[in-house]
């Protein structure tokens, strides 16, 4: 079984500090990893996917087979990045009908 | 376009009333999901859905029946609920390749 780990429940930086959210993952297969973000009293939207390999509101975020990481990161945070921040996988292939694991969430602050 | 839409919005419940939350989306799509949100473990996924007229189990299914009669539709039941089912309830949908669209929540409370 897949399983998903943010080890940060909470960070805060300040306005133009780098930021990284950590995320590890184990599964046995060839996952596929997102970033869902849930800002205040809004949706959870997708911020990006590795497949994609994009750069999303100034973030990236590369999957490290060898480590079994996904992590965000952006170089310079902005307030209105504050949100709830999911790490997800999803098994690749037909099967998986795009089932998601979570990671436990990461609530980032940005103080101005 | 509303994307995906949740009913109702807020819930109190008390242990043993059941009720349904109802899911629709108006995007076509094949797959529905339904999540349940709790602080500290994130969503876990409860019921999906690969078309109308199918359902299988995630990851926590106990206590929840499901049901996708017509495809733009996916219902989530608590036959009789319980306070562990205390819970923000999230549905998506997706085509087959695609990401997730996520619905608003409904808060449930049950005392």
């Amino acid at each position: 079984a897949q399983r998903v780990t943010q080890p940060e429940k909470l960070l805060s930086v300040f306005k133009g500090a780098p930021v990284e959210l950590k995320c590890n993952y184990s599964y046995s297969g060839s996952p596929e990893l997102f970033w869902y973000v849930q800002y205040s009293r809004q949706r959870l939207q997708l911020l990006l996917r590795h497949i994609s390999r994009e750069s999303i509101k100034g973030f990236t975020a590369d999957l490290n087979k060898g480590e079994t990481s996904f992590h965000l990161k952006k170089p310079f945070a902005q307030e209105e990045d504050s949100a709830m921040y999911y790490c997800a996988l999803s098994p690749a292939g037909g099967t998986s009908y795009g089932k998601l694991t979570f990671g436990q969430g990461t609530i980032l602050t940005v103080h101005p | 376009n509303a994307g995906v839409t949740q009913t109702p919005k807020f819930r109190v419940l008390k242990t043993g009333q059941s009720m349904t939350l109802l899911c629709a989306q108006d995007m076509n799509h094949e797959y529905m999901y339904w999540y349940r949100q709790d602080p500290g473990m994130g969503l876990r996924l409860i019921h999906y859905s690969v078309g109308e007229g199918t359902t299988a189990k995630g990851e926590v299914p106990d206590g929840y029946n499901v049901s996708r009669l017509k495809k733009q539709n996916f219902l989530l039941g608590l036959e009789s609920a319980a306070p562990s089912q205390t819970s923000v309830y999230f549905c998506a949908s997706r085509e087959r390749v695609d990401e997730q669209y996520f619905g608003p929540g409904t808060r449930l409370t049950v005392t």
